[in-house]
């Protein structure tokens, strides 16, 4: 099946500094990437929705100039945490459908933590 | 309104008994898509099985099948013969419209809370 990387797997970062996710479709291109973010024993809650050469859908309540997102080519998306606190840490996934476009496949997810 | 409702926070199986994991779902859209997926504790999410508002036939993969009933706007999973690995979180989701053959045009996930599955040897 279709296969999506994330990097870092974890990342420690100190309050105030930005941190940047990388998502990457391996096997086939992705037109349009999502963002999830999870926290403990929840559910995942759509971020955004990362479109390739135009500019990201955030869902309601997503703050986009904390959580910037780049879709650059078509098997990369970026996101990028700016200026992180302590309550940006969680665990963020990204998807992608595959090239029939009716599965979505998640990437292994990053956990980011904020001291 | 919730669009994904999972009323089953936890639940013991015992080893080799079939499970239903519970899911109704509430959308407006006549296209949609139907997702199972699978959490372990490691948090990857492992994609299961997907059926399509448009589907005669309900999906089965392997262990796995879907109980489609669309005028209830339910979709439970089923799982066969539970193994040990079996036990992790599902997830239910939903996405409304129709997805190009690039994956473009759709909407993400809607997930479910989620069922916290436990089998027992």
């Amino acid at each position: 099946g279709a296969v999506v990387s994330q990097h870092p797997s974890r990342v420690i970062c100190k309050s105030g500094t930005s941190v940047k996710i990388e998502c990457r479709s391996l096997d086939f291109q992705a037109t349009t990437m999502f963002w999830y973010r999870q926290f403990p024993k929840k559910s995942l809650m759509l971020m955004a929705t990362s479109n390739e050469g135009s500019k990201a859908t955030y869902e309601q309540g997503v703050e986009k100039d904390k959580f910037l997102i780049n879709h650059a080519s078509l098997t990369l998306s970026t996101l990028t945490v700016t200026s992180a606190h302590p309550e940006d840490s969680s665990f963020y996934i990204c998807s992608a459908f595959d090239s029939f476009g009716r599965e979505q496949y998640f990437g292994p997810g990053t956990r980011l933590t904020v001291t | 309104a919730q669009k994904i409702t999972q009323t089953q926070p936890g639940m013991f199986v015992q080893e080799k008994e079939a499970v239903t994991l519970d899911c109704t779902y509430d959308t407006s859209d006549p296209s949609y898509g139907l997702f199972w997926y699978k959490q372990p504790s490691s948090g990857e999410m492992i994609f299961l099985i997907y059926q399509g508002s448009y589907d005669q036939q309900n999906a089965t993969e392997g262990r796995y099948s879907l109980n489609f009933q669309k005028a209830r706007k339910s979709a439970n999973l089923v799982i066969s013969a539970s193994q040990l690995g079996d036990s992790a979180m599902y997830f239910c989701a939903m996405r409304e419209g129709v997805p190009t053959d690039s994956g473009g045009g759709a909407d993400g996930l809607t997930f479910g809370k989620g069922t916290h599955l436990i089998i027992q040897p």
